[in-house]
Parts: C-alpha cells; structure tokens; sequence
C-alpha cells in the first residue's frame, strides 16, 4: 500500500450505534488530520496530531473522538451520532504540521440514518 | 478576515476549452500558494503550488502565477479534457493568516465539468 489509506469506504450508521474511522499512512509523516467534506460547506478541519499528539481540535462535538496511536495510525471513534453528520470524512497527512503539503486519503462517506 | 476568496461555480465547458479560475488571497507575508483537485469519488490531492512571488506553479497542463502585486494564484489551462471534471481548491499554507492556527486554509471549491 502506498499513500494514504481509509478504512471503510463507505459506513450507514443509525443514531445509536458506535462505529470506528481508520487511517493510515504510508508516507513516513508526522502529521495526521481529519477533515469533515459536507456538500456545499467548506472543508472543515476536525483533528490535528503531530508526532501521536493532539494539537488542535477545531470544536468538534464530542460525540466524534479521535485516537492516534503512532504517527501512521489515525482513527476516529464514533458514536450517538447525528444525522447532520452525514459527509465524507477525509484522513491527511503531510510531513510537519505546518507544512502546507498534504496527502488526503480517499475518505468514508459516512450516512448517519 | 484572512481569507482565500475563489471563484465560485460551478463551471461548465466544452473539451478544448481555456479555462481560468480566480483565487485571490489576504495574508500576512509571501506565503506559499497551492492549488488542489478532487477528482469525483476520491480525496483531494495536490495539483501545483508556489513558493514565492512570481513563481508559476504547473502540472498536467495546469499553470498558476504567484501574483504579489495583486495577490492572486489563478489556475489556468490551455486546453480542459473531460478528464479535468473535478473540484479544484486554492489554499494558503498554515499560519500565513493572521492569527492562524495550524491548518490550510482552502477556498470553497469550484467544480468545473468537461463536456466532450
């Protein structure tokens, strides 16, 4: 495998169950995010870790909590979740945290019924 | 605020067609400027970028001049195929904003499609 990989591609989900986003990286990075791709919204960013750290967490809802357990390894547990958290959730990487290169995977299109 | 502003869409043309898409930026200082597609069904990747002014950033027949003056990185390209149907996202490196934190700021996306 090379580059960014997510696991699954696609999830439904009702309200009430728990469910896991899993990320890796083939890159030798040291940074990892995860973005949130709703139609017709912005991209938004969700998570930031450097070296297994957390390092921003852009007022996501707690219901979404993130896990970082190498620097190759990113998930993203989730669970009671809404049905407006419904998007594509999109894993990046880049070699430093500040680094305005990054290697997006090819997201989870989630459905939350 | 600190912002990318890029033209909005969507953006519809014929194969062999010239395509621009605008993208202006503020920020402090002469960030690097980026440009990124997404391809239907797949993440975004990078398309080109450029690290100071008056560089030109190209890739797959894409350009963009870095444009101090008028602070702007517009994506060009001679001749669109059908295989150019994507989103295409302008975006300035993190902490070129003032007061930024440690994230790329992108545009909101332009989806631009190729009829054959």
């Amino acid at each position: 495998e090379t580059g960014v990989t997510q696991t699954p591609r696609h999830l439904v989900m009702g309200m009430t169950n728990k469910k896991s986003l899993k990320c890796e990286q083939h890159l030798g990075h040291n940074a990892m995010y995860w973005y949130k791709q709703s139609a017709k919204k912005p991209l938004e960013l969700m998570f930031v870790y450097n070296f297994k750290e957390q390092t921003e967490n852009n007022s996501v809802p707690s219901r979404f909590s993130p896990e970082c357990p190498n620097s190759s390894h990113l998930f993203l547990h989730l669970h009671t979740l809404q049905p407006e958290d419904s998007a594509l959730y999109l894993c990046a990487s880049s070699e430093a945290v500040l680094a305005g290169e990054q290697y997006f995977g090819p997201g989870t299109r989630l459905t939350v019924t | 605020g600190d912002s990318v502003t890029q033209m909005e869409g969507p953006v519809t043309l014929s194969e062999e067609a010239f395509l621009t898409i605008n993208c202006t930026y503020t920020a402090t200082g002469y960030p690097s400027l980026f440009w990124y597609v997404q391809y239907p069904g797949e993440g975004l990747q990078l398309l080109l970028k450029a690290t100071k002014a008056d560089d030109k950033g190209s890739n797959k027949g894409f350009e963009a001049t870095y444009r101090k003056e008028t602070t702007s990185f517009h994506l060009e390209k001679g001749s669109v195929q059908v295989s150019d149907s994507a989103v295409y996202f302008c975006a300035l490196p993190p902490r070129a904003t003032q007061g930024g934190s440690e994230k790329l700021v992108f545009g909101k996306g332009t989806k631009l499609t190729v009829n054959p």
